[in-house]
């Protein structure tokens, strides 16, 4: 049992540049998200999907796209880099009731330069 | 306004002793729920406590307890016997039972320092 997979751990992109981050769980759960964490300011909602062809926007989806073709799968994607999306990115899911705890992935490191 | 806060951005404790983590909260939907999560030096989000809107006990899980009040709305983590691995930023969060598809909100953070 994977969990909540994310893929890469690490990556370098030059600003400009797009790339895709992908999460994959196999928990079944309804509610996927994408945060990012920067240092002091916690964790900021990017966006989120209640369901397989439902998204929503989260605190900051200004640069991000997503999509939710399947229950298991929500990629993020930056579509022209820039250094302020340097950041640890955090994929998260969970059932929707609201009494069930998210559960990450161990996070994505990307930097911008 | 800010649905979760942490005043305490760093906190120290000795080893063996207890320690209370502060969390407020901002909310006009009857029915939430509360989390708090622990992050290591490593990295990874580790669920730890959870409470509900409704429930009368204040939800305990080992050494850690939450102590929930409603009134003044706080959901504060209280660790008990601190351990040197206890070491880590913790997060508060909340997930209200209606409106916008269930999302959570995260606080910024407590830095929480066990000392030998």
């Amino acid at each position: 049992n994977a969990g909540v997979t994310q893929t890469p751990k690490f990556q370098v992109l030059k600003t400009g540049q797009s790339m895709t981050l992908q999460c994959a769980q196999d928990m079944n759960h309804e509610y996927m998200s994408w945060y990012r964490q920067d240092p002091g300011m916690g964790l900021r909602l990017i966006h989120y999907s209640v369901g397989a062809g439902i998204t929503d926007q989260g605190e900051v989806p200004n640069g991000y796209n997503v999509s939710r073709s399947t229950t298991e799968d929500f990629p993020l994607r930056l579509l022209s880099a820039a250094p302020s999306q340097t950041s640890v990115y955090f994929c998260a899911t969970s059932y929707s009731q609201r009494r069930q705890p998210q559960h990450f992935g161990d996070g994505t490191r990307l930097s911008i330069l | 306004a800010q649905k979760i806060t942490q005043t305490q951005p760093g906190m120290f404790v000795q080893e063996k002793e207890a320690v209370t983590l502060d969390c407020t909260y901002d909310t006009s939907d009857p029915s939430y729920g509360l989390f708090w999560y622990k992050q290591p030096s490593s990295g990874e989000m580790i669920f730890l406590i959870y409470q509900g809107s409704y429930d009368q006990q204040n939800a305990t899980e080992g050494r850690y307890s939450l102590n929930f009040q409603k009134a003044r709305k706080s959901a504060n983590l209280v660790i008990s016997a601190s351990q040197l691995g206890d070491s880590a930023m913790y997060f508060c969060a909340m997930r209200e039972g209606r409106g916008t598809g269930n999302q959570f909100y995260f606080g910024t953070g407590t830095s929480l320092t066990v000392i030998p």
